[in-house]
This record gives structure tokens, C-alpha cells and sequence, in this order.
């Protein structure tokens, strides 16, 4: 079956950084993505990875090692309104978008 | 900006009523687009996917006759909630790729909760 992990929940403090992970094991791989969702709305584009590495985005970093079916976000700089769920998804072989449950990320001042 | 735009918002209806749900893409073309429901503190759930010109393609577990998908065009697909009952209450996601490369993210709509009473 196609499965991919998250931690459930993960606690940071403002102005630090933080490591979320991601493993998967899928039916083939076109592709790693990162969504960020605030509690009651839809989810936002983050970030997206395709090749082995690293790929930055101003505070935020998403990492991509296939051989190991892994990935990680990195966020810099935490900011509170960075508080939300994290939802890392990987598209199959047949294109198909496999969801991982999301890690519910938590900024204490 | 918004790249896909989903109406309404929110919507209350009483058990046995139909509610319909619109997605539409801004400024380009979606052939496919994928409609998600998502339960409180739950990941979300593909619902359907729907295709411009044929029928949706509905996962498993998911009732064809209850959950009416129309994808009129290019830019409109529509989600029907037939004969609502109250276990329907949720979180109504739609979804489309900007672009037609695997490297393309979806792009959400702002979701419509729907609360059915």
C-alpha cells in the first residue's frame, strides 16, 4: 500500500527553527509537495521537490533524498502566525496525490 | 491572488435538501479538478476527481448519486450535495492544477463548510 508519515504534532518557539519530517513509500514518484493550512481554511502551496536537495524559499526550506523516501520543511525564523498544519504529499506513478495526514505545528512565544 | 475560487463559503441546509458547491479557475484552464472533504482535525480526503467533457472519476467509498459532480467547463466544476443529512457536515475543499506538468501543485479553493442541521 502507499503510505506516507508525518509527526502528529510538534511544538516550537518563536524565533526559532524547526524540522518537519516526512517518509513515504509510494507507488512510484513524480514529485514531493508542501502545503501549509490554518486551522479552518484551505491549504496554500509551499513548496515543491522533485530532484535529491535542497530547494529555499525566503524563511522556508524543503529537502528531498529519494532513495531514502524522505523529506523534510524547514522553517527559520518561526513567526506565530506560522502556527498551522503542514501537509507534505506525494504524486504516484499514475499522478495520483498521496496526503499524509499533516503535522499540527505549534509557535509558543 | 486566488487562482481558484469556490462558492459559497459556508452554508447552512436542513437534513434532505441539496446544496451545490462551485469551483472555478481564475485566468486559466482546468481540464481536471479535484474535489476534497475534510472532517475536523482529519487530513484531507479526494473525494472525486472531475473531468471537463466526461464523467468524474469517484474514489472508493464515495456515493456517485449523492455527490452530483458536473464539470460544465473549462472553468467550472460543480459539487451537488443531494438529500443532505447531517453526517454530511464538513469541509468542502476543490482543488486545480495550475499547469500541465507533474511538477504543477494544486491549487485550493477557500473551501465551503457546509453544516447541515
Amino acid at each position: 500500500g502507499q503510505n506516507i508519515d508525518q509527526p502528529t504534532e510538534m511544538t516550537a518557539t518563536e524565533g526559532a527553527i524547526v524540522q518537519i519530517n516526512c517518509t513515504y513509500q509510494t507507488s512510484g514518484f513524480n514529485g514531493l509537495f508542501w502545503y501549509q493550512q490554518h486551522a479552518g481554511e484551505a491549504p496554500t502551496f509551499l513548496s515543491y521537490n522533485v530532484l535529491d536537495g535542497l530547494e529555499e524559499k525566503g524563511r522556508f526550506s524543503s529537502f528531498l533524498s529519494r532513495s531514502k523516501g524522505y523529506s523534510y520543511l524547514l522553517l527559520k525564523e518561526l513567526q506565530m502566525k506560522d502556527s498551522a498544519s503542514y501537509l507534505c504529499a506525494v504524486r504516484d506513478s499514475n499522478y495520483q496525490l498521496i496526503w499524509g495526514a499533516g503535522t499540527k505545528l505549534i509557535i509558543k512565544p | 491572488g486566488a487562482v481558484v475560487s469556490q462558492h459559497p463559503s459556508w452554508v447552512i441546509c436542513k437534513s434532505g435538501t441539496s446544496v451545490k458547491i462551485e469551483c472555478r479557475s481564475l485566468d486559466f484552464q482546468a481540464t481536471t479538478m479535484f474535489w476534497y472533504r475534510q472532517f475536523p482535525k482529519q487530513s484531507l480526503m479526494l473525494m472525486a476527481t472531475s473531468n471537463e467533457g466526461s464523467k468524474a472519476t469517484y474514489e472508493q467509498g464515495v456515493e456517485k448519486d449523492k455527490f452530483l459532480i458536473n464539470h460544465a467547463s473549462l472553468t467550472l466544476s460543480t459539487l451537488t450535495v443531494t438529500s443532505a443529512h447531517p453526517e454530511d457536515s464538513s469541509f468542502y475543499i476543490c482543488s486545480a492544477p495550475l499547469g500541465q506538468g507533474g511538477s504543477s501543485p494544486l491549487h485550493f479553493g477557500n473551501g465551503t463548510r457546509l453544516t447541515v442541521t
